[in-house]
Parts: C-alpha cells; structure tokens; sequence
C-alpha cells in the first residue's frame, strides 16, 4: 500500500524558516517524480514544488521561488521542503504527492501538514 | 500561463442525479495530462481522471472524463451520497479553482 507520511509542521514567525519532510513507503521511491501541493485554509489546491525521480529536474511555483527548496533522499525514501523567508501567504497544509507519470498527474497524497506563519 | 477555469461553483443537486462539471483553459492543451481530482472535508484530493478520460485505480465507472482543446468536462452519472465534494481539475501545475457538488 502507497503510504506517504508528511511531518514538520507547525506554527512559525513571518521571517522564520520550517522544513517539511515525507517519509513514503510501499513503492519504489526512486522511481517517481514528487511534488508539494498546499492548500490555504478554506481555498483551492496550489501547486508549489516537483522533483523528478532522479533529482535532476526541480521547479517551484513563482509564489516561492527563490525561498523554498524541494529535495529528496532516494536512500532514505524521503521527500523535503526547506521553507525560509515564511510570510502570512504560506500559511497552508502542505501535501506531499506523488506523479502517476514524470510529467503527473499525482495519483497519490499524504494526509498533510499544517503551516501557520504568524506573529 | 494556463488558467484553468471551472464552473459552475457551486452545483446543488439530489442523489440520483446526473452531475456536469466543466473545466475551461485559457488556451489549448494536451488531454494527455488533464486531470479531476474529488476533495471531502479534512481528506486529501483523490484522484478521479486522468488523460481526460481514464479512470483511477478503483474509481467507479459512474464518474467518466471526456473532452479536448480547452473545453473538458466530469460528470457523474447518478450522485450517490459519498460524492458530495470539491472537484479539482488540473493540467500540469495549474488547478482549476474547484466545483463544490452540495446536497440540494
């Protein structure tokens, strides 16, 4: 069974920096592209970060280029976000995800965790 | 950019009905990697449709996908009660805003 397990939420100061990680199993991680998908409180899913399988393509969405970094161990089937420079936006639950094929859609999502930037 | 565009909002309708939803793009895209995703209250999406037409592993054969260009569309034949949600379509990294489907 597909299992993705996300962690490291929490309630952080604008400015403050959070790394998210997911923990997946029951698959061969290495062999998928994943992403980071959150959802503000109350609205619709925004897209925020892809890996692919090998580490080789990453993008972001512009909302967190250049403040967000997405990783991955294939050793340790794990998914990261490294998350500085929060502000109010980002306040979201954050869902790891995983592509059906390299160019998606995501056919698999963890439970998420929440993100609450505030003073 | 792509702007996925889906309406109605909101679609108030019974058990038993038939459900129509549509997803608009700002401009032509490949059906390849349009997809619809169903969210209830505190769940995480799950996935419905993908390549416009093709169900997911165990979606039932009453939620079907069908268009192309920039017109597509998800409907449910007959609404069974676990089908009240939101639905998402996506192409690539860009969601629509989402259909909520209430109890009439």
């Amino acid at each position: 069974e597909v299992q993705l397990v996300e962690s490291g939420g929490g309630l952080v100061k604008p400015g403050g920096s959070l790394r998210l990680s997911c923990a997946a199993s029951g698959f061969t991680f290495s062999s998928y592209s994943m992403n980071w998908v959150r959802q503000a409180p109350g609205k619709g899913l925004e897209w925020v970060s892809s890996i692919s399988s090998s580490s080789s393509y990453i993008y972001y969405a512009d909302s967190v280029k250049g403040r967000f970094t997405i990783s991955r161990d294939n050793a340790k089937n794990s998914l990261y976000l490294q998350m500085n420079s929060l502000r109010a936006e980002d306040t979201a639950v954050y869902y790891c995800a995983r592509d059906l094929t390299s160019n998606g859609p995501v056919d698999y999502w963890g439970q998420g965790t929440l993100v609450t930037v505030s003073s | 950019e792509i702007v996925l565009t889906q309406s109605p909002g909101t679609l108030s309708l019974s058990p038993g009905e038939r459900a129509t939803l549509s997803c608009r793009a700002s401009q032509s895209v490949s059906s390849s990697y349009l997809a619809w995703y169903q969210q209830k209250p505190g769940q995480a999406p799950r996935l419905l449709i993908y390549g416009a037409s093709s169900r997911a592993t165990g979606i039932p054969d009453r939620f079907s996908g069908s268009g192309s260009g920039t017109d597509f569309t998800l409907t449910i034949s007959r609404l069974e009660p676990e089908d009240f949600a939101v639905y998402y379509c996506q192409q690539y990294e860009t969601f629509g805003q989402g259909t909520k489907v209430e109890i009439k």
